[in-house]
């Protein structure tokens, strides 16, 4: 079984410019999450969806961010216009456990370098 | 508001030492507790978990951690260390079904030949 896939695993752009992340989860899993990790701190939310609903996008940090899980498969990240602190490293990942004690399983991450 | 604390963000060992990886925690209701562990290019996976069912967890690869209430801590720990547990270690939290996880800044243990 496939696990959880990103792309790209790397992305360099300049500031100003559009970048769009992509997460494909685990088949059958209804929850998808995107965190971000900025500069090696903690792994911090970003947003949750149950299939195409989304459920808690209380993490997103402005409305340069857009998120959007068309189908209830997989779903993209965009960030426009970039800046330089959203470099960093996009990790998404996918459960089909409802329950608070679900395991998470993640992406590799995508990382992004804005200049 | 809840948040976790992982005191440390590298630890050293030398191979076959014991390895202690600590994580304390802030939460105002009982929480779920997590350790995940991230080799290098790879993405994060469960090592184990608290769901109130026990205090002491037994998680994979040897690894296992002891939920602590009163001191507020979900310490991580293993008996004898071996070069593949080298990696970046995550103690998460969580609340609500499926809601959000609240992670650490993570820990990087190096184990020394």
């Amino acid at each position: 079984e496939a696990g959880v896939t990103q792309f790209p695993s790397h992305s360099v752009i300049e500031k100003g410019q559009t970048v769009t992340l992509r997460c494909d989860p685990i088949s059958g899993h209804d929850n998808l999450y995107w965190y971000r990790r900025v500069m090696g701190k903690e792994i911090k939310f970003l947003l949750h969806f149950v299939k195409e609903s989304k459920q808690d996008e209380s993490g997103m940090p402005n409305n340069r961010f857009l998120a959007e899980r068309t189908g209830g498969t997989y779903s993209t990240l965009k960030v426009q216009p970039a800046e330089l602190e959203d470099s960093g490293v996009y990790f998404c990942a996918s459960s089909q456990d409802m329950r608070a004690t679900g395991e998470l399983f993640f992406g590799e991450g995508s990382r992004l370098t804005v200049l | 508001a809840q948040s976790v604390t992982q005191l440390g963000s590298h630890v050293s060992v030398s191979e076959g030492a014991l390895v202690l990886l600590r994580c304390n925690y802030s939460s105002s209701v009982p929480p779920y507790l997590f350790w995940y562990v991230q080799y290098p290019n790879q993405g994060l996976q469960l090592l184990l978990k608290y769901t109130s069912a026990a205090t002491l967890v037994k998680g994979i690869n040897g690894f296992e951690a002891e939920f602590k209430k009163s001191e507020t801590s979900f310490h991580l720990t293993k008996p004898s260390a071996h070069m593949s547990d080298a990696a970046e270690y995550f103690c998460a939290l969580r609340h609500t079904n499926a809601g959000k996880s609240t992670f650490g800044d993570g820990t990087t243990l190096t184990v020394k030949p």
